[in-house]
């Protein structure tokens, strides 16, 4: 059981705007930044959004991130095939010291 | 570019001892956070344990505190994971990524290609 919340799976059409969201608590997501990653199959993560809303170098701005309250959003806008993969949320917990993540959210581009 | 490399995964019996290695390269190693994630066969990513730049500050998840120990040197751009009394549920992939150097950087912004730990009898 995952600290935070993700519905585990998605599915969009190709152009078509998905999110994909990751409910957290007060510790966590409430009060600290937010973080998502992509994983390809069979791949080490990568990073795509840092400090809530940030792209790191490289990460095309069709991806963005937001928070609301104790709830976090991944929207990838423009669906592509190759953004079939699994897609994770983290964030650090006051409460238990330390890095939480969420159970991620398997993609399937139809 | 940044590198990092993992080393010392493998298959162990339960209860024996482990000690990994991640070799650092592509920026300057000494002045950066460091963190092990990992990540069990079929299942998502948890965060194992973090070292400050310093080695001051430290921090494990609660199943692994008192077993693992996370540590740095950086006169060999290197960060371990001493990992003791090893469970079956400590399988998985170990991935050794690079955490940030000020408060306005990115954590785990570099990730290995991560090292397989196969614990079983």
């Amino acid at each position: 059981q995952s600290v935070l919340t993700q519905p585990p799976s998605a599915s969009g059409t190709p152009g078509q705007r998905v999110t994909v969201s990751c409910s957290g608590g007060s510790s966590n997501i409430g009060r600290n930044s937010v973080y998502w990653f992509q994983q390809l199959p069979g791949m080490a993560p990568k990073l795509l959004i840092y400090l809530t809303d940030q792209w790191p170098p490289g990460v095309p701005d069709r991806f963005s991130g937001s928070v609301s309250g104790t709830s976090a959003s991944l929207v990838i806008s423009g669906l592509r095939s190759e953004d079939e993969a699994d897609y994770y949320c983290a964030a650090w917990d006051n409460s238990v010291r330390g890095w939480v993540f969420g159970g991620g959210t398997k993609l399937t581009v139809l | 570019q940044v590198q990092l490399v993992e080393s010392g995964g493998g298959v162990v019996q339960p209860g024996t001892s482990l000690r990994l290695s991640c070799v650092a390269s592509g920026f300057t190693f000494s002045t950066y956070d460091m963190h092990w994630v990992r990540q069990a066969p079929g299942k998502g990513l948890e965060w194992v344990a973090a070292i400050s730049y310093g080695g001051n500050e430290k921090y494990h998840i609660d199943s692994v505190k008192g077993r693992f120990t996370i540590s740095r040197d950086d006169s060999k751009n290197t960060l371990y994971l001493e990992m003791t009394g090893l469970r079956t549920e400590d399988t998985a992939i170990y991935y050794c990524t690079k955490g940030r150097a000020s408060v306005r950087g990115a954590e785990f912004d570099y990730w290995g290609q991560g090292t397989l730990i196969t614990v079983s009898s």
